[in-house]
């Protein structure tokens, strides 16, 4: 069955730093990229996606993944973490099928971020 | 406006008994998905449905079932609630299957 890894289930910063989550996933064939973040007690909003393209895509908030098809790899990352990032960020798959259609999102466990002030 | 709703917001409940969430999407998209967080904040997919017709279905027990009367509309049935059946449900749309879903603003459901 197809999975995806998030490798840092918990990570404290402070602000300013550089953040980098690592998402990979088991599937050789196309898949549709996501981040999704979650603050605390709301929805899950996109922060990000890669369907096709330039492998590096630009988010909202500053944030910006890279993907690396070699790898299965889809890490998330931000230059300058604020003390407002601190929330559950989630990778999400979606793993397409070569006659066409798709299931549903497949998420990481997720990454629950705290920035320090 | 909301894209997705979810209706009630919170649901607690005793054991045994059947509950009902509704979404709605005023996107005018064709694919509705239901989705279980639990306590540990997993989220799992449970169905999905492309205007009206059921495509995903998860191996989630049988006393979970959607129903879409329409293809704005995806709602879910739980009969004989469970303590196990506590968690946070997302209901979710997409234009298509495979892409950007939009979820709902969740129904947390607690099972006394």
């Amino acid at each position: 069955a197809q999975s995806v890894s998030q490798h840092n289930h918990h990570v404290i910063l402070s602000e300013a730093a550089s953040l980098e989550l690592g998402c990979n996933y088991s599937y050789g064939g196309t898949v549709n990229l996501f981040w999704y973040v979650q603050y605390p007690g709301q929805h899950l909003q996109l922060l990000l996606k890669y369907f096709s393209g330039d492998p590096l895509v630009k988010g909202i908030k500053g944030f910006e993944a890279e993907f690396i098809k070699s790898k299965f790899s889809f890490n998330l990352r931000k230059p300058s973490v604020q003390w407002s990032d601190t929330a559950e960020y989630f990778c999400a798959v979606s793993f397409l099928y070569s006659g066409g259609g798709a299931d549903g999102l497949t998420f990481g466990k997720g990454t629950h971020l705290i920035i320090q002030p | 406006d909301t894209a997705v709703s979810q209706t009630p917001k919170y649901l607690v409940t005793q054991m045994g008994n059947d509950k009902s969430i509704k979404c709605e999407q005023n996107l005018g998209h064709d694919t509705m998905y239901w989705y279980k967080q639990d306590s540990k904040k997993f989220l799992k997919i449970m169905f999905s449905y492309n205007n009206k017709e059921l495509i995903i279905n998860e191996t989630v027990p049988n006393r979970f079932s959607p129903k879409s009367p329409d293809k704005a509309h995806l709602n879910l049935h739980i009969n004989s609630l469970e303590l196990g059946d506590s968690a946070v449900y997302f209901c979710a749309s997409s234009l298509q299957g495979g892409g950007t879903q939009y979820f709902g603003p969740g129904t947390r459901l607690l099972v006394l």
